[in-house]
């Protein structure tokens, strides 16, 4: 299994740009949630899911947009890139039917950087 | 509204010394889930150990224990023998109600660091 994998690893854009962080799991996880981490704030939600076709609001939701077509797929869309949106992006899935841990996994992470 | 609070913003700790990095949390919710992950330079976030709040005995995992005193709303991480390995970020987070759909709560972290 590859667990969860994002891409890119690394992105720079311009402000007011768009663009769409993919995240993709193949663990036939329910929940996949979207994080941001800023130094010194800890890891902050910004979008979840609890199954296909089914998305919510987090912590931060402001700026991006998500879609949950696919039990696998989860992307993170920025609509008009910020500076403030400069972070570190985490993807996340958990659930599984039969799962004996349920802990979250995390992607390694896409580092995004807006001028 | 659930809260994570980490009050070291930075711990030391000599190599083969056991540390404890302390963690409180705010809930009325009598069915949490509490979980401490480790996050090295290289950015990754790692699972290290969860407590339900149900749970009648401290979790452990390895070197990791978990130190749950529900009436004070604590869970502090208690690594044993610490390693030059475990030179980290450390976040604490909670989900209320502990199901696995619940949404993850993370505090600010904790940097320790192990000295040779």
């Amino acid at each position: 299994n590859a667990g969860v994998t994002q891409t890119p690893k690394f992105q720079v854009l311009k402000t007011g740009q768009s663009m769409t962080l993919q995240c993709a799991q193949d663990m036939n996880h329910e929940y996949m949630s979207w994080y941001r981490q800023d130094p010194g704030m800890g890891l902050r939600l910004i979008h979840y899911s609890v199954g296909a076709g089914i998305t919510d609001q987090g912590e931060v939701p402001n700026g991006y947009n998500v879609s949950r077509s696919t039990t696998e797929d989860f992307p993170l869309r920025l609509l008009s890139a910020a500076p403030s949106q400069t972070s570190v992006y985490f993807c996340a899935s958990s659930c599984s039917l039969g799962g004996q841990r349920d802990e979250q996994f995390f992607g390694p992470g896409t580092r995004l950087t807006v001028l | 509204a659930q809260k994570i609070t980490q009050t070291q913003p930075g711990m030391f700790v000599q190599e083969k010394e056991a540390v404890t990095l302390d963690c409180t949390y705010d809930t009325s919710d009598p069915s949490y889930g509490l979980f401490w992950y480790k996050q090295p330079s290289s950015g990754e976030m790692i699972f290290l150990i969860y407590q339900g709040s149900y749970d009648q005995q401290n979790a452990t995992e390895g070197r990791y224990s978990l130190n749950f005193q529900k009436a004070r709303k604590s869970a502090n991480l208690v690594i044993s023998a610490s390693q030059l390995g475990d030179s980290a970020m450390y976040f604490c987070a909670m989900r209320v109600p502990d199901d696995c759909g619940s949404r993850l709560t993370f505090g600010e972290g904790t940097q320790l660091t192990v000295n040779p």
